[in-house]
C-alpha cells in the first residue's frame, strides 16, 4: 500500500520551455503533497507543501512563479517548472501523506524526476 | 525549529557485518522520527518510524531503530548487512505545521557494502 507514482522519470528539454511533473497517489487519498528538490549527493530540500484544494505554501527562497504547483484532487498534484533554465536542472521528488489520519503521518515518496535543461 | 544531524557521511561495512547508522535530532516536543532509504536515481522508501510507545522499533528489510530521548538519538541498526543494502540512508524528524506534516531530513549517510 501507499504507492506514489511520479511521471515522467526523466526529461530533457531546451532552455525556455516549461515542464510539468505529475505526482499521483495510487492507493490512498493524499490530502497533502510535498515537492522536494535534491542536488547531487545532497539531502532533500523542501520546496513547497500543497493541500488539496488550497494554494501551495512555498518555502523561503523558492519562487512561486517559477515553480507552479497545483493540487486539484486527492490523488494528483503537479509541479510545473516555467521557462526552465539550466540552473533548474535537478532531481525533483514528490511525496504524499493523508493528513486526515491525525498526528504526523509518514510521507510516501515517488521515484523522482530527473530534469535536465539544455 | 527542528533539525537532524547524521554525523557519518560515508560508511563501509563488509557483507554479513552488523551496521549502525547514527542520527541525532533537535526538537522541542516529542519527536516523530523516520528512517528512509534511497537507491540511486530513485525516491525514498520508508524503513521505519517512531511516534510513541516502545522505543525499539522494527522496520522492513531487517532494520530496527532505537529512540533514546536522553541522547536525542534515533540510530538505525541491522545485525547482518546484505550487499543489496548499499544505498543512501536519511533520518528525518516530523512536525505538524499549519500546512500539514513537515519533515526535516538529515544530510544522509552513504552506505557501501564490501563483498
Amino acid at each position: 500500500g501507499a504507492v506514489v507514482s511520479q511521471h515522467p522519470s526523466w526529461v530533457i528539454c531546451k532552455s525556455g520551455t516549461s515542464v510539468k511533473i505529475e505526482c499521483r497517489s495510487l492507493d490512498f487519498q493524499a490530502t497533502t503533497m510535498f515537492w522536494y528538490r535534491q542536488f547531487p549527493k545532497q539531502s532533500l530540500m523542501l520546496m513547497a507543501t500543497s493541500n488539496e484544494g488550497s494554494k501551495a505554501t512555498y518555502e523561503q527562497g523558492v519562487e512561486k512563479d517559477k515553480f507552479l504547483i497545483n493540487h486539484a484532487s486527492l490523488t494528483l498534484s503537479t509541479l510545473t517548472v516555467t521557462s526552465a533554465h539550466p540552473e533548474d536542472s535537478s532531481f525533483y521528488i514528490c511525496s504524499a501523506s493523508d493528513s486526515r489520519v491525525g498526528g504526523v503521518q509518514p510521507q510516501h515518496f515517488g521515484d523522482g524526476t530527473r530534469l535536465s535543461i539544455l | 525549529a527542528q533539525s537532524v544531524t547524521q554525523p557519518d557521511i560515508h560508511i563501509t561495512v563488509s557483507e554479513g557485518a552488523s551496521l549502525e547508522l547514527r542520527c541525532n535530532y533537535s526538537y522541542g516536543a516529542t519527536p516523530y522520527l523516520f528512517w528512509y532509504v534511497q537507491s540511486p536515481g530513485q525516491g525514498l522508501q520508508l524503513l521505519l518510524k517512531y511516534f510513541s510507545g516502545d522505543t525499539l522499533v522494527q522496520g522492513i528489510k531487517g532494520f530496527e531503530a532505537e529512540f533514546k530521548r536522553s541522547q536525542s538519538s534515533f540510530n538505525l541498526r541491522k545485525p547482518s548487512v546484505h550487499w543489496s543494502d548499499a544505498a543512501e540512508y536519511f533520518c528525518a524528524v516530523g512536525a505538524i505545521t499549519g500546512g500539514g506534516n513537515k519533515l526535516t531530513f538529515g544530510t544522509g549517510t552513504q552506505l557501501k557494502v564490501e563483498l
